[in-house]
């Protein structure tokens, strides 16, 4: 069956380091990938689309890579922020619009 | 831009009772989607919509739910009756067109059933 797997539910790291989130599929074969941010009672918010064929995309401290041959993506936010904690959901996108998500990393960035 | 609206945004319910959540997508987006959020997990989708027309339902609970979108702009999810394992978040989102789109997504409905 298909199955979306994000990294440990949390993850702890000091201002200023390198964020490393992971999204992990099997059985599935995407059209695209997109990470999405969720806050607290709010719902999530997109942040970066990588299609299949892409193999890094990039926005600001944001970075994204995709290998569909190891069925993996990485999310990199660089010179982490308290502000940036929050929970991370990666989701697959097939080409009828169709979103699966996972669960999520908890990100907490300490000043 | 407005964002997609939710309402309401909290309801306590008890189990066999009804309800029913209502959205209002950005304006002129064609495709509208509500999603179940468990607590600790990721959205589900439970149905979307291209204009009025259903484009996916594989995994609404027909038996209990039921959800409309008459003339292609809000749309209402209703849960009759509640099951207890019904309590969760529940969220509406919006996108341009089917395909390849970011989704918009709304506050969501968080719901209780006890």
């Amino acid at each position: 069956s298909q199955k979306i797997e994000q990294n440990s539910e949390a993850l702890n790291i000091q201002e200023g380091k390198t964020a490393t989130l992971t999204c992990n599929y099997t059985n599935y074969s995407p059209a695209y990938l997109q990470w999405y941010r969720q806050d607290p009672g709010r719902g999530p918010v997109f942040l970066l689309l990588i299609r299949e064929n892409e193999k890094e995309k990039r926005k600001e401290r944001l970075k994204v890579t995709f290998d569909t041959t190891l069925k993996q993506s990485l999310f990199h936010i660089t010179a982490s922020q308290p502000a940036d904690s929050a929970t991370y959901l990666c989701a697959l996108d097939t080409n009828a619009g169709k979103s699966t998500f996972g669960d999520g990393t908890t990100l907490t960035v300490k000043p | 831009e407005a964002g997609v609206a939710q309402s309401p945004r909290y309801k306590i319910i008890e189990k066999r009772q009804s309800v029913a959540f209502w959205c209002n997508p950005i304006s002129g987006h064609a495709t509208l989607y509500w999603y179940q959020q468990i607590l600790g997990q990721g959205p589900k989708l439970l149905i979307q919509f291209q204009n009025n027309g259903v484009v996916d339902d594989s995994q609404l609970p027909k038996d209990r739910f039921s959800a409309e979108r008459l003339k292609g702009v809000d749309s209402t999810l209703k849960i009759q009756p509640a099951k207890l394992e019904d309590s969760a978040v529940y969220l509406c989102a919006s996108s341009p067109r089917t395909g390849e789109d970011t989704q918009y997504f709304g506050p969501g409905t968080r719901l209780t059933v006890l």
